[in-house]
């Protein structure tokens, strides 16, 4: 079944020690999102990529960055993870910008410690 | 910015009920969608709704889009266990990204 797929579904990483998280589809999507939802919370965007096209949302703090190497793969990096970043992340994918559906992977779960 | 508000922000109730939730906003939107979300998981689409006054129905879900485009609703008849979660909308105005309410927790019991 053509899906969103994000590895790992559970990461601990320490105060302060990057860390990459992954998100693969077999959609052939060319919108990618990352989103970031803390306990209770709506789903906040951070990001996301039109193809090969970047766009940031505008509070997403210089912290979070972003790669999508090809149409299947896009990366979630935290150059310095704080204590206030544990949360879920989410990927999830569209045909178009604001159109149709979006298709969600089971997200990762964030803890720092 | 668009913004989305949903009642109630819990709810609980027994096996066999009926629930409505809401998702409202000030503004227009050319597109709405529910999702579901379950513990743990990432969040489901369950219906897209564009036309103002449009009701859609999923087996005991009906879904319904505000004449005006501004707020919908989400009906469930005889609510089951497996209905439980957290109930999403969605709203996008004319090729933007969608943007989230902050969801309704919905708790069946047995």
């Amino acid at each position: 079944d053509a899906m969103v797929i994000q590895n790992p579904r559970y990461q601990v990483t320490q105060f302060g020690k990057p860390v990459t998280l992954s998100c693969s589809q077999t959609l052939n999507h060319n919108v990618m999102y990352w989103y970031q939802q803390k306990s209770s919370q709506a789903p906040k965007l951070l990001f996301h990529y039109y193809d090969k096209d970047f766009n940031n949302e505008a509070d997403t703090p210089d912290n979070f960055q972003s790669r999508r190497p090809n149409t299947s793969f896009c990366f979630l990096d935290i150059r310095s993870p704080g204590l206030g970043d544990a949360a879920m992340y989410l990927c999830a994918t569209s045909r178009a910008e604001g159109a149709g559906g979006y298709t969600f992977g089971s997200g990762t779960r964030l803890t720092v410690v | 910015t668009q913004l989305l508000e949903q009642s109630p922000q819990f709810l609980s109730i027994q096996e066999g009920e009926n629930l409505t939730v809401y998702c409202n906003s000030s503004s227009v939107f050319s597109s709405l969608q529910w999702y579901r979300q379950e513990p743990g998981e990432g969040p489901v689409l369950l219906v897209t709704v564009v036309t103002g006054g449009e009701v859609k129905k999923l087996k005991r879900l009906t879904f319904q889009f505000g004449d005006a485009r501004k707020d919908s609703s989400l009906h469930i008849t005889a609510a089951q266990p497996g209905d439980t979660g957290l109930y999403l909308c969605a709203g996008t105005s004319y090729g933007q990204n969608f943007v989230f309410g902050p969801g309704t927790r919905l708790s069946v019991l047995p």
